[in-house]
């Protein structure tokens, strides 16, 4: 079945950086994109971005461009979310969920089918 | 990239039907077949319940159904039941800058 599994809650200080982990099993990892979505505290979700394990090719969402890199791992099956300058609104849950390619239009990983049981960030001096 | 707007809250009583609504602009849907819902219960990663607009997962119960018209994506929750009780979102693919984006959550409540 599949899984993806988060790595534990963190706490940083203002002008960090943070590295969120995410590891895949239960299916191919080079066939299905992978998105990285946020949470903040009574709050909606929010799009961050999205990588392709095959290739490694990475999209970022306007508003974290220059602060988020997103990198994967295909020998341990595992992607990587970091976000630098961490400022106290960054303080969120951050979720990994497999972005899978549909049969509509576009042909794009428009299917957040699975999702990682999240990782709280907490940002505070 | 503006969130496409939900009701902050729906409820219902056990047994009835309730619809939930999610307005974006032509630029947030257009003729694009990915609006998806997501059910979020407290304290936990949301659940795909509907996918290009109108198509269950496996496992989804089919008093969950999905549709849209123009620039507005709706979900319909029949048979209404406790566990029905949570956040659900919307979310489509657009054809600005930041290619996804969210609905601003709907609170379901069972009276």
């Amino acid at each position: 079945q599949v899984q993806l599994v988060q790595s534990g809650a963190e706490v940083k200080k203002p002008g960090a950086s943070v590295k969120v982990s995410c590891k895949a099993s239960g299916y191919t990892f080079t066939s299905y994109y992978m998105h990285w979505v946020r949470q903040a505290p009574g709050q909606g979700l929010e799009w961050m971005g999205i990588i392709n394990p095959s290739g490694g090719s990475t999209s970022y969402a306007q508003k974290f461009q220059g602060r988020v890199t997103m990198t994967r791992d295909t020998s341990t099956s595992t992607v990587y979310m970091e976000l630098s300058s961490l400022r106290s609104e960054d303080t969120a849950v951050y979720y990994c969920a497999r972005g899978r390619v549909g049969s509509g239009y576009p042909a794009i990983p428009g299917i957040f089918d699975y999702w990682g049981q999240g990782t709280l960030v907490t940002v505070s001096s | 990239q503006s969130a496409l707007t939900q009701p902050a809250s729906v409820s219902g009583s056990p047994g009835q039907s309730i619809t939930i609504s999610c307005t974006g602009t032509s630029s947030d849907f257009g003729g694009y077949s990915y609006v998806s819902w997501f059910q979020q219960h407290p304290g936990k990663a949301p659940k795909l319940m509907i996918y290009e607009v109108s198509k269950r997962p496996s496992g989804v119960s089919n008093r969950f159904s999905g549709s849209k018209s123009g620039n507005t994506a709706s979900l319909t929750i029949s048979g209404l039941q406790a566990e029905d009780e949570a956040d659900y979102y919307c979310s489509s693919y657009t054809s600005s800058s930041t290619p996804y984006v969210f609905g601003t959550g709907t609170k379901v409540t069972v009276l």
